[in-house]
């Protein structure tokens, strides 16, 4: 069955604590993997698409990697203004998507 | 990048009443989404936008229930028809950007909220 699994639920850090968060799938014909940031009650900001293993994108704190089953979104030295639900999507074959259910990210001063 | 302009960003409507979303785009696309939100979970697809024919909806969605309407390649609406307090949700318009590094943007959400 094709998935999107995302890990932790919700995580809780200090400013400048660095972490990573894990986005595992199950997606047959895997055609690009897309980070985004939400804000509550606003629509997914697009972050990052990589698509291939191996391949990494960065952007300010944020550092995106991929291998053949999951990928992780690392993030350097976080700041409170980095808090939100970080979203991982897969796309599959006839341009269908699948969702993770996202992790919640609260970053304290 | 995309420009996805949608509204109204938020609306509390009354149950048995209809709201229409529209989605406007900065310029042509060939593929648009219509998503929802329900309080605390991820993306559901609603159906695809298809310009000059019906909408292709997902299991669970229905036309009378979801109408959808794309008059041409920058603009679609959707309805919440008959709604209940069930359908509150953040509704989400999304287009996908072909080519050789294709990505699917989203609009910034309408927030609604059923009585």
């Amino acid at each position: 069955e094709d998935q999107v699994t995302q890990s932790p639920e919700a995580l809780r850090l200090q400013e400048g604590e660095s972490s990573s968060l894990n986005c595992s799938y199950t997606v047959s014909g895997l055609r690009g993997l897309f980070w985004y940031r939400q804000d509550p009650g606003k629509g997914p900001e697009f972050l990052f698409t990589l698509y291939s293993a191996g391949e990494e994108k960065e952007k300010e704190r944020l550092k995106a990697t991929l291998t053949k089953k999951e990928s992780f979104l690392h993030i350097t030295a976080p700041k409170p203004e980095d808090s939100a639900t970080y979203l991982c999507a897969v796309q599959g074959n006839f341009n269908k998507f699948y969702f993770g259910s996202g992790t919640k990210l609260n970053v304290k001063p | 990048s995309a420009v996805i302009s949608q509204k109204p960003s938020r609306d509390i409507c009354q149950r048995g009443t209809s709201l229409t979303i529209q989605c406007q785009v900065d310029s042509q696309v060939t593929m648009m989404f219509w998503y929802r939100q329900q309080p605390g979970q991820s993306l559901t697809l609603i159906a695809t936008a298809n310009q000059g024919s019906e909408a292709t909806y997902e299991s669970g969605f229905v036309i009378d229930k979801f109408p959808i309407s794309r008059p041409n390649l920058t603009f679609s609406t959707l309805t919440v028809s008959n709604m209940s307090p069930e359908d509150s949700s953040i509704y989400l318009c999304s287009v996908l950007r072909v080519g050789s590094n294709e990505k699917l943007f989203f609009g910034s959400g309408t927030q609604l909220s059923v009585l």
